[in-house]
């Protein structure tokens, strides 16, 4: 069975600096998805940013990018230019292949900002 | 033009009463999907439904009844609730072509049982 683990339960941060928060995984499908959602006090899921497996190249949302290590099975989350607004619960999740399939989520990491 | 909705958002109830939360998606997905978010913010699969027809059936209690009327709608009913009962419960919706990757959530709905 699939497995995600984000070993950071808080992460904090200032404004305008670079944060990475961390995620591993375990699976042994060749073809799979992996996420970022955030989560904030609202408690609206919200996708951040995605990466298909089968592509190198990392994904990038404007301040939002990964380092995805695919033989390592690390998939990390870089912030840039943290903002207040980026406060929230983030969580990793794998998703296989196929269509339908579930997420697979992780703890979660609580990151917060200073100003 | 809310996409996925959920309701209600909250849900206060005593314990053994029955209780349902309705989900609906407005992006043409087939697919549709029920979370559990516990105390700990963890968040697990319940069920999913494809095209009304029920592919996922992760191990809940038989309280926990799902229902799919139409494609885009994707109800769940929960029978004599109990505390542990007590979290809070997403929706979610897909496309499933061309590999449907990319789940959308509604907004919650926080279930507390007294």
């Amino acid at each position: 069975a699939q497995t995600v683990t984000q070993s950071q339960p808080e992460m904090s941060v200032q404004e305008a600096e670079t944060v990475t928060l961390s995620c591993t995984y375990d699976t042994s499908e060749s073809d799979y998805y992996l996420f970022w959602y955030k989560q904030p006090p609202s408690r609206q899921m919200i996708l951040v940013i995605r990466q298909e497996a089968y592509k190198q190249q990392n994904a990038t949302e404007n301040r939002f990018s990964v380092n995805f290590q695919k033989a390592a099975k690390s998939f990390s989350l870089k912030i840039s230019d943290s903002q207040l607004g980026d406060a929230a619960m983030y969580f990793c999740a794998y998703r296989g292949y196929q269509a339908g399939t579930a997420l697979i989520f992780g703890k979660g990491t609580t990151l917060s900002v200073s100003s | 033009d809310t996409a996925v909705s959920q309701t209600p958002k909250y849900l206060v109830t005593q314990m053994g009463n029955d209780k349902s939360i309705k989900c609906e998606q407005n992006l043409g997905h087939d697919t549709m999907y029920w979370y559990k978010q516990d105390s700990k913010k963890f968040l697990k699969i319940m069920f999913s439904y494809n095209n009304k027809e029920l592919i996922i059936n992760e191990t809940v209690p038989n309280r926990f009844s799902p229902k799919s009327p139409d494609k885009a709608h994707l109800n769940l009913h929960i029978n004599s609730l109990e505390l542990g009962d007590s979290a809070v419960y997403f929706c979610a919706s897909s496309p499933s072509a061309p590999r449907g990757e990319t789940q959308y959530f509604g907004p919650g709905t926080r279930l507390l049982v007294l």
